[in-house]
């Protein structure tokens, strides 16, 4: 079964700085990983995918890095804003039992809790 | 474009009774992926639905079922309702089977439903 771990649970940063958020994966054999964003009671915004064969993507001031073999990945967020506070989830496709019935099933940690103070 | 929507945004229902949840995909979308939400944690995948057939489904008692139309929009449908059942509820939609190549799950801003 997979399983996956985002560490640390919550984080609080002076605006500003530059973070690491970390997840980590069981099973090695994904297809995909995805970041998203979380605001209170609202849905999930995509921020980033990295497919399998793909070490790292980035976007504005986000960069994801995958490393398939250790089941690791990072989120870098650069020269934080307050607007960032938020959830941020990391979800994998694949791996083990996500085949035959749960054929399309992203399977996700539970979350950083981000909050950038002015 | 529109993004997904979901209706209704809030229910409160009792114990027992039964409860429909509706999702439009974004125009295009042909996958669309139901998926609960208890507070604090991460998502939990209930139902894939792809050109309208079932293609996968999660750990989740027969109690939820859900179907998808020929436009592509779906409903989450959950009987004789549980405490536990409250949560939030996600639908995503995606221009393929979810996840696969560059293909990002989009989600909707979801329902949330109470059970008292």
């Amino acid at each position: 079964k997979q399983e996956v771990t985002q560490i640390p649970a919550a984080l609080s940063v002076p605006e500003g700085e530059n973070l690491v958020l970390n997840c980590s994966f069981t099973d090695s054999a994904i297809y995909n990983l995805q970041w998203f964003r979380q605001d209170p009671g609202k849905g999930l915004t995509s921020l980033l995918l990295i497919q399998s064969s793909q070490r790292e993507q980035t976007s504005g001031r986000l960069n994801a890095s995958l490393d398939k073999s250790s089941g690791r990945s990072t989120l870098y967020i650069a020269a934080s804003q307050p607007g960032d506070s938020a959830t941020y989830l990391c979800a994998v496709k694949g791996g083990e039992g996500a085949g035959g019935t749960s054929y399309g099933k992203l399977t996700f940690g539970q979350g950083t809790i981000l909050t950038v103070h002015p | 474009d529109a993004g997904v929507t979901q209706s209704p945004t809030h229910l409160i229902k009792t114990r027992g009774q039964h409860v429909t949840l509706r999702c439009s995909p974004i125009s295009g979308h042909k996958s669309v992926s139901w998926y609960q939400q208890v507070l604090g944690q991460g998502p939990q995948f209930i139902f894939q639905y792809y050109e309208k057939e079932e293609r996968g489904r999660g750990n989740f008692p027969d109690r939820f079922s859900a179907r998808q139309f020929p436009n592509y929009s779906s409903e989450l449908n959950v009987n004789a309702l549980l405490l536990g059942d409250s949560a939030l509820y996600l639908c995503a939609s995606s221009l393929r089977i979810s996840g696969m190549g560059n293909s990002p799950l989009h989600f909707g801003n979801g329902t949330r439903l109470t059970v008292t």
